[in-house]
């Protein structure tokens, strides 16, 4: 099975300014047949179901605003959200599809400092 | 607008059977995918089973192989997951998840549903 590491676990981050999380696999989610990096990100807010933000590692999901950002390639990836508003607390949580199991990472919480 | 709405959750006991189902609107649900995702009370979340969109390919989590069957009928745009021989780690808020593809294969999921929960206890 692939295992998803998201780090950190939490962090808090000002009103404004650019939170980041890390999701490393333990293989490499990148097809080399067709150069696509099998990897997506949900958001998650409280006692809501996840929310589709970014697949193919750096695609935006339609309505999503372009605040939100995916990086990376092989096994280290990126969420990037530029100017924190309060509605972008929540747990984000890395998802690799490239092989069954399909695993998600531990997912981080991301608040308000 | 995509609608999912799951139901059949409910109190069962170590070893009984549950058959959860998710009915689908707002999409041409025969050319999709579909997957049960869940997650236990304050964890993370966990792919349970996909289908792909003809019904005739099926994939498990090791975790469920063998207890759980996924099925569906696409002349009633439900999904199901039947649940048997079920344990006290299968408590969980199970989700009702629409694939973005069509085979079942690699799976992302652009939609879910509101959830239903699963308590095993005696």
């Amino acid at each position: 099975d692939i295992v998803m590491t998201q780090s950190p676990d939490s962090l808090a981050v000002s009103l404004g300014e650019r939170a980041t999380i890390n999701c490393k696999s333990s293989q490499s989610v990148l097809y080399s047949s067709n150069n696509k990096n099998y990897l997506a990100w949900y958001q998650q807010k409280p006692g809501h179901p996840p929310k589709l933000l970014i697949y193919w590692a750096s695609s935006r999901e339609s309505g999503v605003p372009d605040r939100f950002s995916g990086s990376g390639s092989g096994t280290d990836f990126t969420l990037t959200i530029n100017s924190l508003q309060a509605e972008d607390v929540a747990v984000y949580y890395c998802q690799q599809y490239y092989s069954n199991p399909y695993t998600f990472g531990q997912g981080t919480k991301l608040e308000i400092k | 607008e995509v609608q999912l709405l799951e139901s059949g959750g409910g109190l069962v006991q170590p070893g009984g059977s549950l058959r959860l189902s998710c009915t689908a609107s707002g999409f041409t649900f025969s050319n999709n995918a579909m997957n049960w995702v869940r997650q236990a009370p304050g964890k993370g979340l966990e792919w349970v089973s996909g289908i792909s969109a003809s019904g005739d390919k099926t994939h498990y989590a090791d975790s469920v192989k063998g207890r759980f069957t996924i099925s569906r009928d696409n002349s009633k745009n439900t999904l199901y997951l039947q649940m048997n021989s079920l344990r006290a780690e299968d408590t969980a808020i199970f989700y009702c998840a629409k694939d973005k593809g069509i085979s079942g294969q690699n799976p992302y999921f652009d939609y879910w549903g509101q959830g239903t929960l699963v308590t095993v206890s005696s």
